[in-house]
């Protein structure tokens, strides 16, 4: 069966400090991945999506980056944090063009002080 | 741009009893994917029923079943013999056909009381 794994589960960085976020998928191949940010009391907001390696698409301008250096891996980065980028971080995958469900990961809670 | 709105912030209801959480949406598409996520209070998103719009007949999952009218733009969630593993959030979401993303509403969180 197919599980998805984050890490870290919390997170509390100071303002201008970098960030790396890790989500890994097993028992699949070639998902597609994707990265979603709650913010407190709020919905999910898509943030980057990725149909294969190297392959990234950004949905929301912001001083976040994606990468995605292996087939089941996709990363979330930032070279400096800003106090807005607080919230959880959720990494999702789907079997692409097999199957439209979205299934999720634990999640990150990332507090930026 | 696609839009998904749950008017009821909260909702409490009785162990054993049936409710309602509603959803409605807005699209110019004919074709299209409508979900229901829980989040409990550990937060991870859990797949709780999907609807294609293709399908006229109304979605079930055990205790879970939808009301999709697809001309009212609306898709509700009932929730039978309500129980305490239910109080979570409840997410309702919309996914285009050509393109995998996910649209949010705000969510509608429930009290499943003793």
């Amino acid at each position: 069966s197919q599980t998805i794994h984050q890490w870290p589960a919390t997170l509390v960085q100071p303002v201008g400090s970098p960030l790396s976020l890790e989500c890994t998928v097993e028992g699949t191949s070639n998902p597609n991945l994707y990265w979603y940010r709650q913010a407190a009391g709020r919905g999910l907001q898509l943030l980057f999506y990725s149909v294969g390696i190297g392959q990234i698409s950004s949905e929301v301008p912001q001083n976040l980056s994606a990468s995605r250096p292996q087939d089941r891996q996709f990363i979330l980065s930032s070279k400096k944090l800003l106090l807005s980028d607080s919230g959880f971080y959720l990494c999702a995958w789907s079997a692409g063009t097999v199957s439209y469900e979205q299934y999720f990961g634990p999640g990150t809670r990332l507090t930026v002080t | 741009a696609q839009t998904v709105t749950q008017s009821q912030p909260e909702m409490s209801v009785q162990e054993a009893e049936t409710v309602t959480l509603s959803c409605t949406y807005d699209t110019s598409e004919s074709n299209y994917y409508l979900f229901w996520y829980k989040q409990p209070p550990s937060r991870q998103m859990i797949l709780v029923i999907r609807q294609e719009a293709y399908k006229q007949q109304n979605a079930t999952e055990n205790r879970f079943s939808v009301n999709f009218q697809k001309a009212a733009k609306s898709f509700s969630l009932k929730i039978s013999d309500s129980q305490l593993g239910d109080t979570a959030m409840y997410f309702c979401a919309f996914m285009n056909t050509g393109f995998q993303k996910l649209v949010f509403g705000t969510g509608t969180r429930l009290l499943v009381s003793p």
